[in-house]
């Protein structure tokens, strides 16, 4: 157990559809990071919180959107899903809003789009 | 650009043998390098770092060689195992706020 929990574990949804994920980062930590992991595309970087506010944004859709709460914990949320979106997503975190000190990540949600 | 580029998409070695991964890096602001780990199903979980300021870091049985000249970043995993099959990903740091990955080398082990 890394530490990092995110839930659900897997979800199967249908294109044009909205799923929230989320993360709870490690005790301590107040950074947040959201990576999605597809076969063709490798881990690729999609948000970071530090400490409730946005720090950085990567490759993120605008059918994509996240948000970390005062209790640290942070949701991804994914509308008008489409077959594409279907991937790993995983969640990470540090305890500096730096990533020169490494992540620990989640175990990853798994959605499936049909 | 960000871009950070594995030479060898599988390696496949002898239980026993060493590995060598490679991973090349585009950007020389670079300062921070991690090896990750990642099984089937699971999370990548973190081997080892290294910073800029240094060429080489030791774990038991990994290490990390860091050539900044040609920006060129290797791990050697000793005594290969089994459980050593997995795939690896190296990851740099430019400036502080996010992990770049690359796409990774699969590392299967022959019993």
């Amino acid at each position: 157990d890394s530490g990092v929990t995110q839930t659900p574990k897997h979800l199967i949804t249908a294109t044009g559809q909205r799923v929230t994920l989320r993360c709870s980062p490690r005790s301590g930590d107040l950074s947040v990071y959201w990576y999605q992991q597809s076969l063709d595309q490798g881990l690729q970087f999609l948000i970071q919180y530090y400490n409730g506010e946005e720090r950085a944004k990567g490759n993120i859709l605008e059918r994509f959107s996240a948000q970390q709460f005062p209790d640290l914990h942070s949701e991804l949320n994914l509308s008008s899903l489409e077959l594409g979106d279907s991937a790993l997503y995983f969640c990470a975190s540090s305890v500096q809003g730096a990533a020169n000190y490494g992540y620990t990540f989640g175990s990853g949600t798994r959605l499936t789009v049909v | 650009g960000e871009s950070v580029g594995l030479h060898l998409p599988t390696l496949s070695v002898q239980e026993g043998d060493n590995s060598i991964i490679n991973c090349a890096y585009s950007n020389s602001a670079s300062d921070y390098f991690i090896w990750y780990k990642q099984e089937s199903g699971k999370g990548p979980q973190f081997i080892i770092d290294i910073r800029s300021n240094m060429d080489k870091r030791q774990g038991q049985r990994v290490t990390v060689l860091l050539n900044k000249t040609v920006k060129h970043l290797s791990l050697q995993i000793a005594a290969t195992q089994p459980g050593d099959s997995a795939v690896y990903f190296c990851a740099e740091n430019i400036r502080g706020n996010k992990l770049v990955f690359g796409a990774g080398t699969i590392l299967r082990v022959k019993s």
